[in-house]
């Protein structure tokens, strides 16, 4: 049962554009929203996180954006740039332990 | 800081093999965990240790696969009997508090 979807599975964005990616959670006593980015032949990389106690988080070109009552967080990029290409996952914990993952988003940036 | 490190990267073998991969987390990072990536998915969770207690493992762990963490340093993740479904990154990652989880580049199992 899969406990976090996220979307799109692929976006194309021109430079300098916007990428938007959206998540939906099923738990309401998740209580941490990563997201990770990931090149090709490279591990998860934590991007940014957010708690459910602030609507909004940015950090440089990178903002979460987070609903709590639709259950739904938001990832944007701004000014998107070729080096931004790859996969994102958002994430939720599930208990303290440990965290459960998207499907993923590949994201190409278009020079 | 050196990162999580795990090795070796890639691992080819027969079915029906074992297989070892070795994790060495951030030092002084007391929460160590084992996740398994295929192609397109996100990772699934395997196993979690605190120090060198085994807390919690996945369903999807079955008996075939085991894994250590002698003296809450470095851990292990042993598969036995190795089938073609193993095939899959075996990440691990490393923590200091329950939410900030850093991961190591993974090591890449290919079961033939």
């Amino acid at each position: 049962q899969q406990q976090v979807k996220q979307s799109p599975q692929s976006l194309i964005v021109q430079k300098g554009g916007i990428s938007i990616i959206n998540c939906a959670y099923e738990n309401t006593a998740f209580d941490y929203f990563p997201w990770y980015q990931q090149f090709p032949g490279k591990g998860p990389a934590l991007l940014i996180a957010i708690r459910p106690d602030v609507s909004e988080k940015k950090e440089g070109r990178f903002t979460i954006s987070f609903n709590k009552s639709a259950k739904q967080f938001s990832l944007h990029i701004m000014d998107s740039q070729p080096g931004d290409s790859a996969t994102y996952f958002c994430a939720s914990n599930q208990g303290a332990q440990k965290l459960v993952f998207g499907q993923g988003t590949r994201l190409t940036i278009n020079p | 800081d050196t990162g999580v490190s795990q090795n070796p990267r890639h691992k080819i073998t027969k079915r029906g093999q074992n297989v070892t991969f070795r994790c060495d987390p951030i030092s002084e990072h007391n929460r160590l965990y084992w996740y398994r990536q295929t192609l397109g998915q996100g990772p699934e969770f395997l196993t979690y240790f605190q120090n060198e207690a085994q807390l919690e493992k996945s369903r999807l762990l079955s008996d075939r696969f085991s894994a250590e963490r002698p003296k809450g340093s470095f851990s292990t993740l042993e598969i036995q009997r190795t089938e073609q479904g193993d095939s899959a990154m075996y990440l691990c990652a490393s923590s200091m508090d329950v939410n900030t989880i850093y991961f190591g580049e993974g090591s890449w199992l290919t079961v033939v």
